[in-house]
């Protein structure tokens, strides 16, 4: 199956500081990448839609400058928790949707901690 | 009420035993629907898609119900590495919806 890579799979912050999180398609390109969030024993919640070259689609309650998400190639996007808090502190992960497909395929994860 | 819900156990299970999973959705219009597995602090892993005619995979079982709006999954003879969370997914053109998943332990 397609390839999604997550970096870095943990990550443990400060309060108030700023989180990189990158995803890539290692083995396709992909126009479409999802972010998700996982609070422990809850389910995946999709947070925003990453579309390359233009702007990202947030679910409802997500704060769009808080969660700044970048998709500048086909390979590769970015969200940046901006002004980091403890109530961030989750599991987020990354998933590229193959071109003509109904398949998701899914990073590894990144655990923030932020302390 | 959830767009998707599971029962999220914990089921604990001998090995060899058979286990099924239920999972109802809210939204009719959904298209496609999947169970997935996800391994503690790991990232969900397809398992199988749910076709309306049922479909099977080994020892693994699929049902899709669209009049009641209802998934299942049948695990046949468990094995120790079926341990897992199992989830519920229904997928439109784009968004995927998780179930809050079931807990399944297999026993030695």
């Amino acid at each position: 199956g397609a390839v999604v890579s997550q970096h870095p799979s943990r990550v443990i912050c400060k309060s108030g500081t700023s989180v990189k999180i990158e995803c890539r398609s290692l083995d396709f390109q992909a126009t479409t990448m999802f972010w998700y969030r996982q609070f422990p024993k809850q389910s995946l919640m999709l947070m925003a839609t990453s579309n390359e070259g233009s702007k990202a689609t947030y679910e409802q309650g997500v704060e769009k400058d808080k969660f700044l998400i970048n998709h500048a190639s086909l390979t590769l996007s970015t969200l940046t928790v901006t002004s980091a808090h403890p109530e961030d502190s989750s599991f987020y992960i990354c998933s590229a949707r193959v071109p003509s497909h109904n398949e998701q395929f899914f990073g590894p994860g990144t655990r923030l901690t932020v302390l | 009420r959830k767009e998707v819900e599971q029962d999220p156990g914990p089921f604990n299970v001998p090995e060899g035993a058979t286990v099924a999973f239920n999972c109802t959705y809210s939204n009719s219009a959904s298209q496609s629907f999947f169970w997935y597995r996800q391994d503690c602090r790991k990232e969900p892993k397809l398992l199988m898609s749910v076709y309306s005619s049922g479909n099977e995979d080994g020892r693994f079982t699929a049902q899709l119900n669209r009049a009641s709006q209802y998934i299942s999954l049948l695990i046949r003879d468990s094995k120790l590495s079926d341990s897992a969370t199992y989830l519920c997914v229904h997928g439109g053109a784009q968004k995927l919806v998780f179930g809050q998943g079931t807990r399944l332990t297999i026993n030695p």
